[in-house]
This record gives C-alpha cells, sequence and structure tokens, in this order.
C-alpha cells in the first residue's frame, strides 16, 4: 500500500526556523519531493531527495532516511511569503503520492 | 517555454452535463499526468500517459471519467454526467520520463458542479 503522513497545521515566527515532518510507506519507492503550494496556486517543485541524508538548497533543505522511512523539510529565515501548503510526495512503481499537505502559517 | 498551461481556468456547470478540460504540457515532457485536488486535501492521482500511451488509468474515480493524449502532445480530461461531488480542482503536469524528474503543474481547473 502506500501512505503518506504529515502534519495538518503548522506556525511559526517570522525569522525562525521550522521543521515540517513526514512519513511514508510506499512500493518501489525511489526518491522523496517536497512541494509549496500557495493559496490558489499550482504546486511548485522544491526538493528531491533519493539518498539517506540532507540536501541543502538556500533557506530549504530536504532529510531523507530510507531505512525509517521519513523525510522532513527545513525552512530558516523564515519570511512571510512562506506562509503555503507543503506537500511531501513519494516516487515508487506508481506516479508521485502526494501527501494531504502541512498548512504553515508564518506570524510576525 | 510558458509551461504548463490548463483550460479553461474556471467552468461551472449543471449537474449532469460533460465537460472537457484541456492541457498542453512543456514541449519536452513526454509524461503527462491528471490530478484531481480538494480543498485541504493533497493532489490525488487520476492517470497517467507516456507519450500517446495511457499508462495507468484504473485510478480514474470512475468510468464517467477519461482522458486522451491522442498524438501524445496536448491530452483531455473528460467527466460526463457530473455530480456535485466531482466539484475539484483538476491539476495537469508534465515531466521527462526519468526517475526523480519533477513534476510541473500547471495552474488548474476548478470545476463547479451546481
Amino acid at each position: 500500500g502506500q501512505n503518506i503522513d504529515q502534519p495538518t497545521e503548522m506556525t511559526a515566527t517570522e525569522g525562525a526556523i521550522v521543521q515540517i515532518n513526514c512519513t511514508y510507506q510506499t512500493s518501489g519507492f525511489n526518491g522523496l519531493f517536497w512541494y509549496q503550494q500557495h493559496a490558489g496556486e499550482a504546486p511548485t517543485f522544491l526538493s528531491y531527495n533519493v539518498l539517506d541524508g540532507l540536501e541543502e538548497k538556500g533557506r530549504f533543505s530536504s532529510f531523507l532516511s530510507r531505512s525509517k522511512g521519513y523525510s522532513y523539510l527545513l525552512l530558516k529565515e523564515l519570511q512571510m511569503k512562506d506562509s503555503a501548503s507543503y506537500l511531501c510526495a513519494a516516487s515508487g512503481n506508481t506516479p508521485l503520492v502526494f501527501g494531504k499537505g502541512t498548512r504553515l502559517s508564518v506570524i510576525a | 517555454d510558458t509551461g504548463v498551461s490548463q483550460d479553461p481556468r474556471h467552468k461551472i456547470t449543471k449537474r449532469g452535463q460533460n465537460v472537457t478540460f484541456r492541457c498542453d504540457p512543456i514541449s519536452e515532457h513526454n509524461r503527462l499526468y491528471w490530478y484531481r485536488q480538494t480543498l485541504g486535501q493533497g493532489p490525488e492521482f487520476l492517470t497517467y500517459f507516456q507519450n500517446e500511451a495511457q499508462l495507468e488509468k484504473s485510478r480514474l474515480l470512475s468510468d464517467r471519467f477519461s482522458a486522451e493524449r491522442p498524438k501524445g502532445s496536448f491530452s483531455t480530461l473528460e467527466i460526463q454526467r457530473t455530480e456535485q461531488g466531482d466539484s475539484a480542482m483538476y491539476l495537469c503536469a508534465s515531466s521527462l520520463a526519468s526517475t526523480g524528474a519533477p513534476l510541473h503543474f500547471g495552474n488548474g481547473t476548478r470545476l463547479t458542479v451546481t
């Protein structure tokens, strides 16, 4: 079966760091994606992890542990524009399976 | 390239009517995907194509849903005899056919069935 779990909502303060966790189960796992989706807009690609470890890309980093079926997205130096939904998606034997998304609110 | 294009952006229809949505992918992408998204949920996979071949269609929500990609370029998604429960955002995405290739999404077609 396929299952993606991530928290529904998170709130963080401007300038702070926030970590959004994701656990997954998918057949034939071959990678983990993170997407950002602002309200009323299309999802946009943030990161892809296939090997264990941390991938850093500017203020955003993504981590993967294949043995634990676990990933997280780390956002540093939060800005108000980072308020959005963050979607975890697993790639496997079928096309991308998305989680329900974590709605992040950045407050002043 | 302007990215993935979807038409129309919004569609309001009465229950029982048929609707058809169009998607134009990024030109060099040979994979094309259809997803559905409802409020507060992540995108739900419906079907996908590699060139003109439909590789997976078992996730289409019912036999009222069908998709085509006749020449391996644009695609259409048709919903027959629409129901109120079909109201959602229908997202199209395209990608290269390689492991790890990210999906690029269009802005979607928002369907409202009254």
